[in-house]
């Protein structure tokens, strides 16, 4: 078990350009989510996956961001024109789908600018 | 409308001290009340869970303490150390997704 891993840990990006952040779950987990976090703030539901099937996503979710998970593995997701207020942290964690409990595994996040 | 209502936003506890922080929340279906653990530079990490049909757990110094009709729980830390200061959320969940608080930043002073 080597936990969630995401990349890059930081991002630095000027507005208008498009960024793609990657997450790794832990291997045997079948669910993986997106939360973004902002200084202060909990984390926020963008979109989670079983397998590979995109099953929710949130109204915070835009047409600007798109998320993919090919052959239920590592999952990426891509912000398009990015604008100031999409800087935050963007949170991966993954989770095995096991009855009611949802028992989220946070990677260490990528922290992206938009200046 | 925020669905998990987290108090206080920071809080400084004395060394050997409890630390206290209260969750309220409006949704009655959920059904999962986990807390998370957060240092800088770090994704939040679970630290103790409970179900609607028990009014207490403890794992260690760690207890969480859940009022079902009030729609409140809270997390105690008992004798707290430097080493707990970090910033606790607590979240609900109902499905598959968690509803998180904003957090409490709690620092305990040596």
């Amino acid at each position: 078990d080597t936990g969630v891993s995401q990349d890059p840990r930081h991002k630095i990006t000027k507005r208008g350009q498009n960024v793609t952040f990657r997450c790794d779950p832990i291997s045997e987990h079948n669910r993986l989510y997106w939360y973004r976090q902002t200084l202060g703030q909990g984390p926020e539901f963008l979109t989670y996956f079983q397998n590979e099937a995109q099953l929710e996503k949130s109204r915070l979710l835009s047409d600007r961001f798109s998320a993919e998970r090919p052959k239920g593995s590592f999952s990426t997701l891509e912000i398009q024109r990015t604008e100031q207020g999409d800087s935050a942290m963007y949170l991966c964690a993954s989770s095995l789908a096991m009855g009611t409990s949802v028992k989220l595994f946070f990677g260490s996040g990528t922290q992206l600018s938009v200046l | 409308q925020q669905q998990v209502k987290q108090s206080p936003q920071s809080l400084i506890v004395q060394k050997g001290g409890i630390s206290i922080i209260n969750c309220a929340y409006e949704n009655t279906a959920f059904d999962y009340f986990p807390w998370y653990q957060q240092f800088p530079g770090k994704g939040p990490a679970l630290l103790i869970a409970i179900r609607p049909d028990v009014s207490e757990k403890k794992e260690g110094r760690f207890t969480i303490s859940f009022n079902k009709s009030a729609k409140q729980f809270s997390l105690h830390i008992m004798d707290s150390q430097p080493g707990d200061s970090a910033t606790y959320f607590c979240a609900a969940s109902e499905g598959s997704t968690l509803t998180f608080g904003k957090g409490t930043m709690l620092l305990v002073s040596p």
